[in-house]
């Protein structure tokens, strides 16, 4: 069975610095894997997705590699704002069987 | 397109009443999934359509959980009866295609189930 596991649960950076959120899966016959955003109260917003041919995919900040390999990705945020401020969760898919991390609940301070 | 839409955005009911939660899909989406969201649990998928067949329902948590997508453009999920256990967020996504390019999974806003 699929298992994904987000290090840390909760991160506290100042307004600025370059982050990293780390996610890892313990079966890597996966077809892609997805980072979303959760603001609080609200769904989930899609950031990227890697599929499993792939080693990252960058948007605007933000950028996602994936080591199939080794079961894991990371969430590279550049720059961070306090609008990045929120729960971050990634996801991986195997046909349609889509697991998800617990998050990382990410403050950004001012 | 409007996303995925969910209704009701927030649902306060008591035990034993039975509760129906909606879902419009995007447009030309032929996958649905419905989630749910809870503090101890996380996100987990309890059922998804594939061109409005129920595919894999293996994660409905008892039969008081049904689900149904009478055509592309709806779905419901009915708990009878709710209990308080049931309190979660429910997210309803959907998806062109099951694997490769251009399967992302778009999420509608949820509905936040409130049994008493």
């Amino acid at each position: 069975k699929q298992e994904v596991t987000q290090i840390p649960a909760a991160l506290s950076v100042p307004e600025g610095e370059n982050l990293v959120l780390n996610c890892s899966f313990t079966d890597s016959a996966i077809y892609n894997l997805q980072w979303f955003r959760q603001d609080p109260g609200k769904g989930l917003t899609s950031l990227l997705l890697i599929q499993s041919s792939q080693r990252e995919q960058t948007s605007g900040r933000l950028n996602a590699s994936l080591d199939k390999s080794s079961g894991r990705s990371t969430l590279y945020i550049a720059a961070s704002q306090p609008g990045d401020s929120a729960t971050y969760l990634c996801a991986v898919r195997r046909g349609n069987d889509m697991r998800f991390g617990a998050g990382t609940r990410l403050t950004v301070k001012p | 397109d409007a996303g995925v839409i969910q209704s009701p955005r927030h649902e306060v009911t008591e035990m034993g009443q039975e509760v129906t939660l909606r879902c419009k899909p995007i447009s030309g989406h032929d996958y649905l999934f419905w989630y749910r969201q809870t503090m101890m649990r996380g996100l987990e998928l309890l059922i998804y359509f594939n061109n409005n067949v129920p595919i894999d329902d293996s994660g409905m948590p008892e039969d008081r959980f049904s689900a149904k997508m009478p055509n592309a453009s709806f779905s419901t999920l009915k708990i009878q009866p709710s209990e308080p256990r049931d309190s979660a967020v429910y997210f309803c996504a959907s998806s062109l295609g099951s694997s490769g390019v251009g399967n992302e999974q778009f999420f509608g806003p949820g509905t936040r189930l409130t049994v008493l």
